[in-house]
């Protein structure tokens, strides 16, 4: 079946350092892709969605001067996290739907990444 | 604007009693329906996935079930074990993507 793949799946860095998250989808062509970030002991929350070929679309609250997201290309998207701060240490997921199924058929989630800002 | 909840937040139980989980959405124009396991520091296992049309799955000691009208769903774990502990969120697809709810924090205890 379809495979998303996430990358690091840890990580640690320095404060003010940024960080890329890069999200891939192994066998199939992802035009959209869905960032989610997840609070300790909270649910995971959309943050912006990836779309190749224009700008990502991000959900209110979220900074896009310091979460920048590039669709590089129909099987890469990344999440860069600017001049992180030990706030924006958080679980870090990304999903994308496979254009060739119906909407209502399963989705496809990377594995995560943990991001911890010291 | 969708939004999921989840009840009980947190659940310890013995080991073999069955348990019922509560997934509940406010709009009921929904694509899916999805469980999904998350272990500690850990991604998604996605569990069941039903469709808007189905009103329940079936995978093993699990069985959801969907009632769109009303806009909820239950997760019913038979026979419970130590390794399902873990945190359960239900999710709804609204458009493209998923809107999570809180999530249940299970413990099953030996």
């Amino acid at each position: 079946g379809a495979v998303v793949s996430q990358h690091p799946s840890r990580v640690i860095c320095k404060s003010g350092t940024s960080v890329k998250i890069e999200c891939r989808s192994l066998d199939f062509q992802a035009t959209t892709m869905f960032w989610y970030r997840q609070f300790p002991k909270k649910s995971l929350m959309l943050m912006a969605t990836s779309n190749e070929g224009s700008k990502a679309t991000y959900e209110q609250g979220v900074e896009k001067d310091k979460f920048l997201i590039n669709h590089a290309s129909l099987t890469l998207s990344t999440l860069t996290v600017t001049s992180a701060h030990p706030e924006d240490s958080s679980f870090y997921i990304c999903s994308a739907p496979d254009p060739h199924r119906a909407m209502n058929t399963e989705a496809f989630f990377g594995q995560g990444t943990r991001l911890t800002v010291v | 604007k969708q939004e999921v909840t989840q009840i009980p937040a947190a659940l310890s139980v013995p080991e073999g009693e069955n348990l019922v989980l509560n997934c509940s959405f406010t709009d009921s124009a929904i694509y899916n329906l999805q469980w999904f396991r998350q272990d500690p520091g850990k991604g998604l296992t996605s569990l069941l996935l039903i469709q808007s049309s189905q009103r329940e799955q079936t995978s093993g000691r699990l069985n959801a079930s969907l009632d769109k009208s009303s806009g909820r769903s239950t997760l019913y774990i038979a026979a419970s074990q130590p390794g399902d502990s873990a945190t359960y969120l239900c999710a709804v697809v609204d458009g493209q993507n998923f809107v999570f709810g809180p999530g249940t924090r299970l413990s099953v205890l030996p």
